[in-house]
């Protein structure tokens, strides 16, 4: 499986602000997605990074709040802008195993956030 | 609606036992679906998947079965270990392949006592 990196791996912020995340990959994969992970609850798929092209947001979440780039095939960013204490999150980006639809996603080892 | 539940929440087993852990999902267009493990302070790692095509996988000292019946899914871990402590997460793709959304369920936390 890929190697995931994120970057911070954990931040504490003030309401207000903004933090992008970083997620690197030691591989080209086509796949690329971010996850948020409220405190003691399961995961939450963000959306898909699509590389070359806007992101797809799923329910709920909007690029303005998480706008996220994909310049290529090994990195991606998200950030939460205007923070509030809410967003504190772990966020997660994961990555497709292959092309296939279906492939299997592996995750990096997550940025913590707390917002105060 | 969409959801991935999961049977019991914290599951205790003593060292060298067998543990299951239950998922059920409503969706019955599903056809993939990946069992995770999630220790403290890291991300999830990939335990074992199947398809819908399948009843039953093997890894190693890891059994995955699927009752599209029923909707259910369980991991079974065999000679469970201390290291196998952590929070376990079904998850499933609920739309036949259409797109690659994972849908998680709500976790369950395994404590395995020596």
């Amino acid at each position: 499986s890929a190697v995931i990196s994120q970057k911070p791996s954990r931040d504490i912020c003030q309401r207000g602000t903004s933090l992008t995340i970083q997620c690197q990959v030691d591989s080209q994969v086509t796949m690329m997605f971010w996850y948020r992970q409220q405190p003691g609850q399961s995961l939450t798929l963000i959306a898909t990074a699509n590389q070359g092209s806007e992101a797809t947001y799923e329910s709920g979440f909007v690029i303005d709040k998480f706008p996220i780039s994909r310049p290529n095939l090994t990195f991606s960013t998200l950030t939460v802008s205007n923070m509030s204490p809410e967003d504190s999150s772990i966020y997660l980006c994961s990555v497709g195993a292959g092309v296939q639809i279906r492939d299997t996603q592996y995750f990096g080892p997550g940025t913590r956030l707390t917002v105060l | 609606g969409e959801s991935v539940g999961l049977h019991l929440p914290t599951l205790s087993v003593q060292e060298g036992d067998n543990s299951i852990i239950n998922c059920a999902y409503s969706n019955s267009a599903s056809d993939y679906f990946i069992w995770y493990k999630q220790e403290s302070g890291k991300g999830p790692q990939f335990i074992i998947d199947i398809r819908s095509n399948m009843d039953k996988r093997q890894g190693q000292r890891v059994t995955v079965l699927l009752n599209k019946t029923v909707k259910h899914l369980s991991l079974q871990i065999a000679a469970t270990q201390p290291g196998d402590s952590a929070v376990y997460f079904c998850a499933e793709n609920p739309n036949g392949g259409a797109t690659n959304k994972l849908i998680f369920g709500t976790g369950t936390l395994l404590a395995v006592q020596p």
